[in-house]
């Protein structure tokens, strides 16, 4: 079985500073990793996804992640945080069994 | 193309009533997910199916919860009798595949509270 650590439950920045989200996996299997988004009464968002390939993954809303197989990471990060990115952001693998998610990080952005 | 939909947003009802919530997923998608969202447990994987077929629903809390799928464009999720603990967000999410990297869908959820 998969499972995912994200460090930190809340992380608070500037608006426009960097944002970064730490995501740590485990799977016996080769992975496939996401990141979603939930904003305040809503479903969660895919934001990107790391199948095969290349490891720095482009997603929507400026966000990128970098698969690190050596260290079993998968965070989350953004150049310049905006106040729109306020929400919950939850990791997730898939290794032999369906979608596991972290316990996700409140991301709070100060103007 | 529309998502995943869910019904209803919202629901308040007395405890010891049943509670039936409803899900019709994105059409061609093969999986589907119940899971349920609280403060204090986070999100969790209630059960899924896979082609109507219930596979694994070893997260559903206990007796009082049951799913079922008649068909391909239908679930529902069924408390019975409810009770205050049960108050929750309770997700549908569907996918072409239930592992692998097709991404899960999610609707906006049903914010279930239970007096």
């Amino acid at each position: 079985a998969q499972s995912v650590t994200q460090l930190g439950s809340h992380v608070s920045v500037s608006e426009g500073a960097l944002v970064l989200l730490r995501c740590n996996y485990s799977s016996s299997v080769p992975p496939y990793l996401f990141w979603y988004v939930q904003y305040p009464n809503q479903g969660l968002q895919l934001l990107l996804k790391y199948t095969t390939g290349a490891t720095l993954v482009k997603g929507i809303n400026g966000f990128e992640a970098e698969f690190k197989k050596s260290e079993t990471s998968f965070h989350l990060t953004k150049p310049s945080a905006h106040m729109s990115d306020a929400a919950e952001y939850f990791c997730g693998v898939v290794g032999n069994t369906p979608l596991v998610f972290g316990k996700g990080t409140r991301l709070s952005v100060i103007a | 193309d529309a998502g995943v939909i869910q019904s209803p947003r919202h629901e308040v009802t007395e405890m010891g009533q049943e509670v039936t919530l409803r899900c019709k997923p994105i059409s061609g998608h093969n999986s589907l997910f119940w899971y349920r969202q609280t403060m204090m447990r986070g999100l969790e994987l209630l059960i899924y199916f896979n082609n109507n077929v219930p596979i694994d629903d070893s997260g559903m809390p206990e007796d009082r919860f049951s799913a079922k799928m008649p068909n391909a464009s239908f679930s529902t999720l069924k408390i019975q009798p409810s009770e205050p603990r049960d108050s929750a967000v309770y997700f549908c999410a569907s996918s072409l595949q239930s592992q692998g990297p097709q991404p899960q869908h999610f609707g906006d959820g049903t914010r279930l509270s239970i007096l």
